[in-house]
């Protein structure tokens, strides 16, 4: 069975400080890793995807295999980074996604 | 492209009503997936549509929910006899026919059950 795992609710950060959000993942095929994100009274948009190893707004994660994990990393949080962040777990292709129950992070000037 | 639209925004009905949303995917796309968020939860998968067709509703409670997405108008999810734990943040999203296409959501639709 496919299960997403955020073990942080909230996240608290001064501003410039590096942040991690961690996101573990358990699937037996090939997973596909996505990070959603969620800013306040928006909807819910995609943030990165690990097929793609791209930065946006600062952000990378790595998928590791071994430990099974996507975490999410920035090496200077913003006040803007405030927002709540759901890692998903996808097989691959226009399937259902599974979503992790989310982390809010709350930076602090 | 206007978006994922949903609506309305907000539903409030009583105990043992019927529930209606509406979801209208971003133009052409034909993937339909409907989610759950309950209070202080993640999003919950429910169930995943093409058009006419349901291809996996595996998250669907058994009773009194069901969906379609007909040939042509928005999908709807209908929920029969609400009770107060239908309360939730009903979200769609959609994605076009390619493979390993992101979902793109609406805004979601808040259900309350009094």
């Amino acid at each position: 069975a496919q299960r997403v795992t955020q073990p942080e609710k909230l996240l608290s950060v001064f501003k410039g400080a590096p942040v991690e959000l961690k996101c573990n993942y358990s699937y037996s095929g090939s997973p596909e890793l996505f990070w959603y994100v969620q800013y306040s009274r928006q909807r819910l948009q995609l943030l990165l995807r690990h097929i793609s190893r791209e930065s946006i707004k600062g952000f990378t994660a790595d998928l590791n295999k071994g430990e099974t994990s996507f975490h999410l990393k920035k090496p200077f949080a913003q006040e803007e980074d405030s927002a709540m962040y759901y890692c998903a777990l996808g097989p691959g292709g226009y399937q259902k996604v599974t979503f992790g129950t989310g982390t809010k992070l709350q930076v602090i000037p | 492209n206007a978006g994922v639209m949903q609506n309305p925004r907000h539903l409030v009905r009583r105990r043992g009503q019927e529930a209606r949303l509406r979801c209208s995917p971003m133009k052409g796309h034909s993937h339909v997936y409907w989610y759950r968020q309950l209070p202080e939860e993640g999003l919950k998968f429910m169930v995943y549509l093409q058009k006419e067709n349901i291809i996996d509703e595996s998250g669907m409670p058994k009773e009194r929910f069901s969906a379609e997405f007909p040939k042509e108008g928005p999908s709807i999810l209908r929920i029969q006899q609400v009770v107060r734990g239908d309360s939730a943040a009903y979200f769609c999203a959609s994605s076009p026919p390619i493979t390993g296409s992101e979902q793109y959501f609406g805004p979601g639709t808040r259900l309350t059950v009094t």
